[in-house]
């Protein structure tokens, strides 16, 4: 089975200053990862995923993740946030082995002022 | 292409009453998740389906929840009947072949309150 834990229930933090929400995960067998993000008053957008390859991956908005097999991490970060970053951040893993269910984390609530 | 859409966007019922929640995936998405996130907690798997193939249902609470997904196309949720504890947000998602492998698209929700 698999479990992902996020510490960090809300991050607050200011504009333009880098963050960093972090990702931990358990698996006994190979995953693929992934960050979904939920703005105010919507569903669920795929923010980047990790599937194989360069172990760093890059969203289209400015964030990155990084898979650290070892440390069982994929901690998400960006060197300098928006207000628009406000939102809900959730890590999530999957079996890499066909179509699978994600398992997911708490959630990371990233507030972001001025 | 249009995104997976849910009905409703708010329910709220009351203890004991029937609610039916709708989920269209995206068109030619074969496989469907059901998710549910109770307040402060982490989003869990209730099931999957494989065209209308109950794939995975490991998730499902109790036997006062049943998806049907008949022909394939769209699903429902059914709770009946329905407990304080149901409360939550229900998302569901979809996810085809090809490229994307392994993307799930998810719906906006169906926050669900019962009282």
């Amino acid at each position: 089975a698999q479990s992902v834990t996020q510490l960090d229930s809300q991050v607050p933090v200011f504009e333009e200053a880098p963050v960093e929400l972090r990702c931990n995960y358990s698996s006994s067998v190979s995953v693929y990862l992934f960050w979904y993000v939920q703005y105010p008053n919507q569903g669920l957008q795929l923010l980047l995923k990790y599937l194989s390859g360069s172990t760093l991956v890059e969203s289209i908005n400015g964030f990155e993740a990084e898979f650290n097999k070892s440390q069982t991490s994929f901690h998400l970060r960006k060197p300098s946030v928006h207000i628009s970053d406000t939102a809900e951040y959730f890590c999530a893993v999957t079996m890499n082995t066909g179509f699978q269910k994600l398992v997911f984390g708490t959630g990371t609530r990233l507030l972001v002022s001025p | 292409e249009a995104g997976v859409t849910q009905f409703p966007s708010h329910s709220v019922i009351e203890k004991g009453q029937t609610v039916t929640l709708r989920c269209d995936p995206i068109s030619g998405h074969d496989n469907l998740y059901w998710y549910r996130r109770v307040m402060g907690k982490e989003i869990k798997f209730l099931l999957h389906f494989v065209k209308e193939s109950k794939q995975d249902e490991s998730g499902m609470p109790n036997n006062r929840f049943l998806a049907e997904r008949t022909g394939g196309t769209y699903s429902t949720l059914k709770v009946q009947p329905a407990e304080l504890e149901d409360s939550g947000v229900y998302f569901c998602a979809s996810s085809g072949h090809g490229t994307r492998l392994n993307e799930q698209f998810f719906g906006p929700g169906t926050r669900l309150t019962v009282l």
